[in-house]
């Protein structure tokens, strides 16, 4: 069972416009969630977290939006740079998951020059 | 470079022999978690050390899979008798966790390739 999902494989963006990023969870007990960057031949990178209190966290040009209710997150990045280019993970944790993370499948995202 | 370090990158094995990891964390960071990951999924957790503690497991990690953190620094993951199945990329990923229960911002290595043929 997928508790956290990513259903776009990938996304191509024009540089300079806004890129969108969607993540989906099924599990209600999640209360922590992040996103993560990951290049070719290198690990994931932290890039933003939100906690299930706030539902808007921003961090220069990464904003990540939580909608309880839907239970969906989203992370924007305005603008879209060619370095932005990698696989994005969305990631959550809580009680259910003794607090260890569990990981979408991840979202390709291509900036186009 | 002071981050967390992982060797071998690339291991190509014939089924049935044994392989052994090893990850070097970021050297302050006292917690030391072990990922797999396939393609085109995310990462799935398969264990977690609180210095040279064990603290838990995946239902992931069969009775093949050990890792050791001997010390509290550095940490080995060892697969044996290995299976075609077990071919994946294997993350490590560090953090300096409070004694809170809570999530850390964990910092990863680049992972080593495993290929069993």
């Amino acid at each position: 069972d997928q508790q956290v999902k990513q259903n776009s494989p990938s996304l191509s963006v024009q540089e300079g416009r806004i890129s969108i990023l969607n993540c989906d969870y099924t599990n209600s007990m999640f209360d922590y969630f992040l996103w993560y960057k990951k290049y070719p031949a290198e690990g994931p990178t932290f890039l933003i977290s939100i906690s299930s209190i706030k539902d808007k966290n921003e961090d220069g040009r990464f904003t990540v939006f939580l909608n309880k209710s839907a239970k969906h997150l989203s992370l924007h990045i305005v603008p879209s740079q060619p370095g932005d280019s990698a696989v994005y993970f969305c990631a959550a944790s809580g009680v259910d998951s003794n607090y260890q993370l569990i990981w979408g499948a991840g979202t390709k995202l291509i900036i186009k020059p | 470079d002071t981050g967390v370090s992982q060797n071998p990158r690339h291991k190509i094995t014939k089924r049935g022999q044994n392989v052994t990891f090893r990850c070097d964390p970021i050297s302050e960071h006292n917690r030391l978690y072990w990922y797999r990951q396939t393609l085109g999924q995310g990462p799935e957790f398969l264990t977690y050390f609180q210095n040279e503690a064990q603290l838990e497991k995946s239902r992931l990690l069969s009775d093949r899979f050990s890792a050791e953190r001997p010390k509290g620094s550095f940490s080995t993951l060892e697969i044996q008798r290995t299976e075609q199945g077990d071919s994946a990329m294997y993350l490590c990923a560090s953090s300096l966790g409070d004694s809170g229960r809570r999530t850390d911002t964990q910092y990863f290595g680049p992972g080593t390739r495993l290929t069993v043929l």
